[in-house]
């Protein structure tokens, strides 16, 4: 079976403060991992994936099987970054398994 | 270009009807998934088609739901004899192809509300 759990439902900084948002997983597989944001009143939508090693927005993710675990981070919050963050497991089939999902509120 | 669309945006409706609600996905895209955002349960997937392949339905709650997909585009996802617990945002997303790490692309999700 495969799980994704996002440990915090509310996290909350002041701007320009360093942001970790945790994420877990168990899978038995190669895991492909993700993270995706919903900004108020916008449709769910890719922030990173593990696969590209890229930083989006000036956010990084690092898959560590050891820990199975693809925290991901921002050495500085904006308070544009405030909404929903998933994370996201695609592993057996072709769907996303989702955490629960963690509120970012960056405050001025 | 024009995104995932779903409609309607929002539904109401009395317990033990029927609804259905509708996606159409980026003009291309081969892959199509449904799944429900709910209080308490998160994002969770529903089902799964692929082309003309048979669809996976293994998330499909219970046998009151099922969906199609009409020419390999427009999917609609209908909920028989609806129930509260039904109540959610159900999202489509497509996707270009099948392959394991394409992006899904997210619709802006049906609210439904089972009174």
């Amino acid at each position: 079976a495969q799980r994704v759990t996002q440990p915090e439902k509310l996290l909350s900084v002041f701007k320009g403060a360093p942001v970790e948002l945790k994420c877990n997983y168990s899978y038995s597989g190669s895991p492909e991992l993700f993270w995706y944001v919903q900004y108020s009143r916008q449709r769910l939508q890719l922030l990173l994936r593990h696969i590209s090693r890229e930083s989006i927005k000036g956010f990084t993710a690092d898959l560590n099987k050891g820990e199975t675990s693809f925290h991901l981070k921002k050495p500085f919050a904006q308070e544009e970054d405030s909404a929903m963050y998933y994370c996201a497991l695609l592993g057996a089939g072709n769907m996303l398994t989702f955490g629960g999902g963690t509120r970012l509120m960056v405050k001025p | 270009g024009a995104g995932v669309s779903q409609s309607p945006s929002n539904k109401v409706t009395e317990k033990g009807k029927d609804v259905e609600l509708r996606c159409d996905p980026i003009s291309g895209h081969t892959a199509l998934y449904w799944y429900r955002q709910s209080l308490g349960q998160g994002l969770e997937f529903l089902i799964y088609f692929q082309g003309n392949s048979a669809p996976d339905k293994s998330g499909l709650p219970s046998d009151r739901f099922s969906a199609e997909r009409t020419g390999g585009s427009v999917s609609t996802l209908t909920i028989q004899r609806t129930q509260q617990e039904d109540s959610a945002v159900y999202l489509c997303a497509s996707s270009p192809s099948s392959g394991r790490v394409e992006t899904q692309y997210f619709g802006p999700g049906t609210r439904l509300l089972v009174l």
